[in-house]
């Protein structure tokens, strides 16, 4: 399958300060990307979905200018967490996918973000 | 009601034995099927994607939809202890606010155990 590779794998940043999470498509244009947080033992929430030169659409209760999501091009979106708080350490995982928007979706290997 | 239901789990299986994983879904919109398997802390790695009725084999895994009942299944044969990780479903809808989203279950977490 397609590769996506998301970086940092793991980051621990004092309160307050902001993360930024890279997620690249190495091998194929990602016209759409999706980010995900995932708690433990629970399945992926979707946060927002971008599409690449779009602002990001944003899901319910996704706070957005804490969340801040860039698609400036077809191989790379940002993730940048701002002002972290110990409530914003999760797993963070990215997935991408090419063509159209019926077809299946790659994921990054995630980031783990502890805000201490 | 979620859109999508999944067992938890955990399941618990002996080496070499057939696994069942299950989920069922309420959203008619929803065309497009997949399996992932997540190792812990790690991204989902996509196992299978279906968008018909019917069986589809790949190797030890056979994904199964039955879209008049919405339920769609993933059967793993000869299970192997490697085979241990957390199993997602996941849809895409055709239409309306499920449109291009990747919806998932809950996730299965499954041990085989030599």
């Amino acid at each position: 399958g397609a590769v996506v590779s998301q970086h940092p794998s793991w980051v621990i940043c004092k309160s307050g300060t902001s993360v930024k999470i890279e997620c690249r498509s190495l091998d194929f244009q990602a016209t759409t990307m999706f980010w995900y947080r995932q708690f433990p033992k629970q399945s992926l929430m979707l946060m927002a979905t971008s599409n690449e030169g779009s602002k990001a659409t944003y899901e319910q209760g996704v706070e957005k200018d804490k969340f801040l999501i860039n698609h400036a091009s077809l191989t790379l979106s940002t993730l940048t967490v701002t002002s972290a708080h110990p409530e914003d350490s999760s797993f963070y995982i990215c997935s991408a996918r090419g063509g159209s928007s019926n077809t299946e979706a790659f994921f990054g290997q995630g980031t783990r973000l502890t805000v201490v | 009601q979620k859109e999508v239901e999944q067992d938890p789990g955990p399941l618990s299986v002996p080496e070499g034995a057939i696994v069942s994983l299950n989920c069922t879904y309420s959203n008619s919109a929803f065309q497009y099927f997949m399996w992932y398997r997540q190792y812990s802390r790690k991204g989902p790695e996509l196992l299978m994607y279906t968008y018909s009725s019917g069986n589809k084999e790949d190797g030890r895994f056979t994904a199964q939809v039955d879209k008049s009942s919405k339920y769609i299944s993933l059967f793993i044969r000869d299970s192997q202890p490697s085979d241990s990780a957390t199993y997602l479903c996941a849809m895409i809808g055709a239409g309306g606010t499920s449109y291009g989203k990747l919806t998932f279950g809950q996730g299965t977490i499954l041990t085989v155990h030599p």
